[in-house]
């Protein structure tokens, strides 16, 4: 049963402090995605990637927020340093061709 | 960000009931997707549409893709409790592969 997996699932933080996300997309997927749900905004797409090179992360923080894939079943989503606006569930969602894309269960952050 | 119209925002019905939501955009896209989420856990799909015109189902699910491409539609039929959950449309235009989501509609069935 192939799945996004995402780690942690929960994670509670201070202002201030680095935050990692994980994310390993479905074996064979070469689009990995990252989006930030809040009820306010609902879901916005922050970075994706192609075959592992960014292609768009316009949607990113840029002084705070950083995305890579260090290799294909890796993506990693950095927080540094992390404020309470920041408290939000993270997706990432892999895509074989970029067309159907599968969410993981999500990371949900807290920043006190 | 850009987000898609979805209509209803909310809705109650009775069980067995039929459901339809819509959704719309300002811009022609290529592909639509209909996911379904749950509390605590991430979309899930449940259907994909590639062609203006084209009609889906998944077992009780139908959803079709608008001919003018800038609406699509996602019918439920005779609903369960468990089709409860938050229904979201995501739509992509052509040279990207980035996907904008709808705003959801939030369904409760009531038993």
């Amino acid at each position: 049963d192939a799945r996004v997996t995402q780690t942690p699932r929960h994670k509670v933080t201070e202002m201030g402090q680095e935050v990692t996300m994980r994310c390993q997309p479905i074996l064979g997927h070469n689009t990995v995605f990252w989006y930030r749900q809040t009820m306010m905004q609902g879901l916005e797409l922050l970075a994706y990637f192609r075959n592992r090179a960014p292609l768009d992360d316009s949607g990113m923080p840029k002084d705070r927020f950083s995305a890579e894939m260090p290799d294909a079943t890796l993506a990693t989503l950095k927080i540094q340093p992390s404020e309470p606006r920041d408290s939000a569930v993270y997706f990432c969602a892999s895509a074989q061709t970029g067309d159907e894309q599968y969410f993981g269960p999500g990371t949900r952050l807290t920043v006190t | 960000g850009q987000q898609l119209n979805q209509s209803p925002q909310s809705m109650f019905i009775q069980e067995g009931e039929d459901v339809s939501m819509n959704c719309t955009s300002s811009s022609i896209f290529n592909t639509w997707l209909w996911y379904k989420q749950d509390p605590g856990e991430g979309p899930v799909l449940l259907i994909a549409l590639y062609k203006a015109g084209e009609l889906t189902s998944n077992g009780r699910l139908t959803a079709q893709f608008g001919i003018t491409r800038k609406d699509s539609f996602l019918n439920i039929s005779a609903s369960i409790p468990s089709d409860v959950g938050i229904y979201f449309c995501a739509g992509r235009a052509s040279g990207t592969y980035k996907y904008i989501f709808g705003t959801g509609t939030r369904l409760k069935v009531l038993a």
